[in-house]
């Protein structure tokens, strides 16, 4: 079965900052998908950024950029710029063969002004 | 695209109640996914859908769950007897077909309450 890690519950970061956050996952599967999530409070999940496992170019989405480590089984998720209404919950995924997302525990954004 | 539907946004009911919550995914979107996410937790997987049939459910969906999606459109998610681990955030998701990269979109969610 796979699992996904986020080993940081809650992160701050000056307005204009970059911050970078953190993912691991375990998987015996070669091909897959993966994903980072936002949700706002009490707002609707949305996604933020996918990446292709087969694809060794890291994704990107205008501030958004992962870091993506196949080897390490690693997807960090890169803000630059940060502004005031990236402030949400992260939740690192995984797409697995059956077709189910493999959420992690999420990472709890504050930015600062 | 409107966008997954989910009704009621909030629930609140009594112990040993049954409640019953609906889910319109996006139009022309085969799978329809249920998740529970209680507080402090990712989304964890319940069931899922591919058109009207339900292919898998979780050990978390014990015998006082049910889900249907007749006809392959909306869905409904049934608790029957409710206890107060029940309490959590439901999420509803749809996706247009099988293993891809197209994304799994969420609803707003049914947040279900326990007194």
């Amino acid at each position: 079965a796979q699992t996904v890690t986020q080993s940081q519950p809650e992160m701050s970061v000056q307005e204009a900052e970059t911050v970078t956050l953190s993912c691991t996952y375990d998987t015996s599967e070669s091909d897959y998908y993966l994903f980072w999530y936002k949700q706002p409070p009490s707002r609707q999940m949305i996604l933020v950024i996918r990446q292709e496992a087969y694809k060794q170019q890291n994704a990107t989405e205008n501030r958004f950029s992962v870091n993506f480590q196949k080897a390490a089984k690693s997807f960090s998720l890169k803000i630059s710029d940060s502004q005031l209404g990236d402030a949400a919950m992260y939740f690192c995924a995984y797409l697995n063969r059956d077709d189910k997302i493999i959420f992690g525990k999420g990472t709890r954004l504050h930015i600062l002004p | 695209d409107t966008g997954v539907s989910q009704d009621p946004r909030h629930k609140i009911t009594k112990r040993g109640q049954n409640v019953t919550f609906r889910c319109d995914p996006i139009s022309e979107h085969n799978r329809l996914y249920w998740y529970r996410q209680t507080l402090g937790q990712g989304p964890e997987f319940l069931t899922y859908f591919q058109n009207e049939a339900q292919l898998e459910k979780s050990r978390l969906l014990s015998d006082r769950f049910s889900a249907e999606r007749p006809k392959g459109s909306f869905s409904t998610l049934e608790i029957q007897r409710t206890e107060q681990g029940d309490s959590a955030m439901y999420l509803c998701a749809s996706s247009p077909g099988t293993y891809s990269n197209q994304p799994q979109h969420f609803g707003d969610g049914t947040r279900l309450s326990i007194l």
